[in-house]
């Protein structure tokens, strides 16, 4: 347990489907991140908060569309994705300056 | 850009001491960390490096050389626990908290 907690844990959506993956965590962290977890591919960061400002978005198709409500909480939206977006989701939060990440054990998504 | 590059596969023998390398590129460093996965789990983290030199946790030390853009991770008394994934990441250049781009990880296999 890291005191990152991602729901659901697993996930299968049609190609026409609107889901969203929540995270959740209560460690004081003021960033928090979505990274995606392909088969042989590394993790790719996605989006950064930072104090609830999105501060990072690496290329991501508009098809993911995340929220962060309060610092504790963190959302990907998804809507119409296709099935190579099947992947594992990872959620992360910390603390600014620390050295250390702190993961949640991710949301495996299958788009059908 | 970022780049990192890691061994995809080691196999050690159970008690033994296995070294996983990691050369990076990147146009502004912040520190090497290493991150172990198991399957199915969240990635953890094992250890940071902002200075050239050793730094020793218990059974598990880093080592980085900036002039070289090079670290390893040094698993000693190899556990059969111990196998797992293993990634390299350096902190991304910008003001994103701890972004983190990582390597494509080792897959570490221990043996009886």
């Amino acid at each position: 347990e890291t005191g990152v907690t991602q729901t659901p844990r697993h996930l299968v959506m049609g190609m026409t489907n609107k889901k969203s993956l929540k995270c959740e965590q209560h460690l004081g962290h003021n960033a928090m991140y979505w990274y995606k977890q392909s088969a042989k591919k590394p993790l790719e960061l996605m989006f950064v908060y930072n104090f609830k400002e999105q501060t990072e978005n690496n290329s991501v198709p508009s098809r993911f569309s995340p929220e962060c409500p309060n610092s504790s909480h963190l959302f990907l939206h998804l809507h119409t994705l296709q099935p190579e977006d099947s992947a594992l989701y990872l959620c992360a939060s910390s603390r600014r300056g620390d050295t250390e990440a702190f993961f949640g054990q991710g949301t495996r998504l299958t788009v059908v | 850009g970022q780049s990192l590059e890691q061994p995809s596969e080691v196999t050690a023998v159970e008690g033994a001491i296995v070294q996983i390398n990691c050369t990076y590129q990147t146009s502004g460093f912040y520190g090497l960390s290493w991150y172990q996965q198991h399957d199915g789990g969240a990635p953890t983290f094992l250890s940071y490096n902002a200075l050239d030199g050793l730094e020793e946790t218990g059974r598990f030390s880093s080592f980085l050389s900036r002039s070289d853009s090079y670290g390893y991770l040094l698993l000693q008394e190899l556990q059969m626990k111990d196998s797992a994934s293993y990634f390299c990441a350096v902190r991304q250049n910008s003001n994103s908290g701890y972004a983190l781009n990582f390597g494509k990880g080792t897959s570490l296999l221990v043996t009886p």
